[in-house]
């Protein structure tokens, strides 16, 4: 059965610094990874997905990830946080008969 | 707007009632997935539903929840006898569904339900 874990339930960073949300997954078979984004009372917008074609993903709002298989991770990146990432993020794994397992999730909050 | 529609947003309920819980996938899409996430947790998955089927209904609760997602109109989500135990976001999510399976999932905004 395919997991995933995210370390850090909340993280703060200052605007404009580096922003990395760590996920790594658990899976017997090429895994399919997504990372979501999640504003208050929304649901999940897609940010970014990784299907084996290349190991580093670019998605919306300048988020990038990149898929390790020697370290099982699939990490969130942003160069430059801003004040608009503040959100919770969470990563998934495709399983079988498409349904996605997800991470308990990471709020981030961007001090000014 | 094409994107996933759910309804309502907002649903209160006392114990013992019936909720009902919508969901219209994004046109062109025939893949409905239901999921739930309590207070401070993850999204679960319930049910994964196409036209007239349940495919996967591994993650739903044995007694009093039911899905269907019917040839014409939208995915109903159906809780019987509530209790507060239900209180919860509700998540729809749809996909086309093709080969390769990495579509990705799309998702509406959620009906929070309370149970009084």
């Amino acid at each position: 059965a395919q997991s995933v874990t995210q370390l850090g339930s909340h993280v703060s960073v200052s605007e404009g610094a580096l922003v990395l949300l760590r996920c790594n997954y658990s899976s017997s078979v090429p895994p399919y990874l997504f990372w979501y984004v999640q504003y208050p009372n929304q649901g999940l917008q897609l940010l970014l997905k990784y299907t084996s074609a290349a190991t580093l993903v670019k998605g919306i709002n300048g988020f990038e990830a990149e898929f390790k298989k020697s370290e099982t991770s699939f990490h969130l990146t942003k160069p430059s946080a801003h004040m608009s990432d503040a959100a919770e993020y969470f990563c998934a794994v495709l399983g079988g008969n498409e349904k996605l397992t997800f991470g308990t999730g990471t709020r981030l909050t961007i001090i000014p | 707007n094409a994107g996933v529609m759910q309804n309502p947003r907002h649903l209160v309920r006392r114990r013992g009632q019936e909720a009902r819980l919508r969901c219209s996938p994004m046109k062109g899409h025939s893949h409905v997935y239901w999921y739930r996430q309590l207070p401070e947790e993850g999204l679960k998955f319930m049910v994964y539903l196409q036209k007239e089927n349940i495919i996967d209904e591994s993650g739903m609760p044995k007694e009093r929840f039911s899905a269907e997602f019917p040839k014409e109109g939208p995915s109903i989500l159906r809780i019987q006898q509530v209790v507060r135990g239900d209180s919860a976001a509700y998540f729809c999510a749809s996909s086309i569904g093709q080969a390769p399976s990495n579509q990705p999932q799309h998702f509406g905004d959620g009906t929070r339900l309370s149970i009084l």
